[in-house]
């Protein structure tokens, strides 16, 4: 597709269940990010990917987060015994390359707000 | 701590004047700085980038950003506002290590008529 994808586009969830989100990146876009959006903030960085690796997971909460790009191109957000302060819009942003090219853009999705009741 | 600091949570201007949207960065580098706009319900969008090839950067739809050391600035200008520029705005840098951005708290603009 022309740009970033993300599905669903809104999910609604109760306290303790298990949640996915999905993220389809620009065609040829070997970076893929995931970010967090709280409610009247910016956004958090939760994890980057360079191809299928995990390069930087150091912004997810906790363990119950967890994300994986098996092939190197969707990308799926995971999120165990969900709470209601998961309570967010996710988004996802892609780049063309990551290590020392510092002038690339990353592009955002529309994001998915996830609601925990 | 790498952050960038945008100092009015909100602005609000008549169509046609000028907007400015302030930013403050905090390093001893220069780093990359961007702005990105979102509309309600619509995908961060970048508006323009610094990356030390010139101070002063041209963007998307009339806006522009000039980069000052001294002050360590980043404010985002526009000469005349219109209706459709009220969005959220955020003032963005890149981490030192793996291209993660780091967002400030974003300022919301009205414009009206």
């Amino acid at each position: 597709g022309a740009g970033v994808s993300q599905t669903p586009s809104n999910k609604v969830t109760e306290k303790g269940k298990y949640v996915e989100l999905r993220c389809d990146p620009i065609s040829g876009h070997t970076a893929l990010y995931w970010y967090r959006q709280s409610l009247g903030q910016g956004p958090e960085f939760l994890i980057y990917f360079q191809g299928t690796g995990a390069a930087d997971d150091s912004g997810l909460p906790n363990d119950r987060f967890f994300a994986v790009r098996p092939e190197g191109s969707v990308s799926t957000l995971k999120i165990q015994r969900t709470e209601r302060g998961d309570s967010a819009v996710y988004l996802c942003a892609s780049s063309r390359t990551f290590w020392g090219d510092d002038t690339d853009t990353q592009y955002f999705g529309p994001g998915t707000r996830l609601t925990v009741l | 701590a790498q952050s960038v600091t945008q100092l009015d949570s909100h602005v609000s201007v008549s169509e046609g004047t000028p907007v400015l949207l302030r930013c403050n960065y905090s390093s001893s580098y220069s780093p990359s700085l961007f702005w990105y706009v979102q509309h309600p319900n619509k995908g961060l969008q970048l508006l323009l980038k610094y990356t030390s090839a010139a101070t002063l950067v041209k963007g998307i739809n009339g806006f522009e950003a000039e980069f000052k050391k001294s002050e360590t600035s980043f404010h985002l200008t526009k000469p005349s506002a219109h209706m459709s520029d009220a969005a959220e705005y955020f003032c963005v840098r890149l981490s030192g290590g793996y291209n993660k951005l780091i967002f400030g708290a974003g300022t919301r603009l009205a414009v009206h008529p």
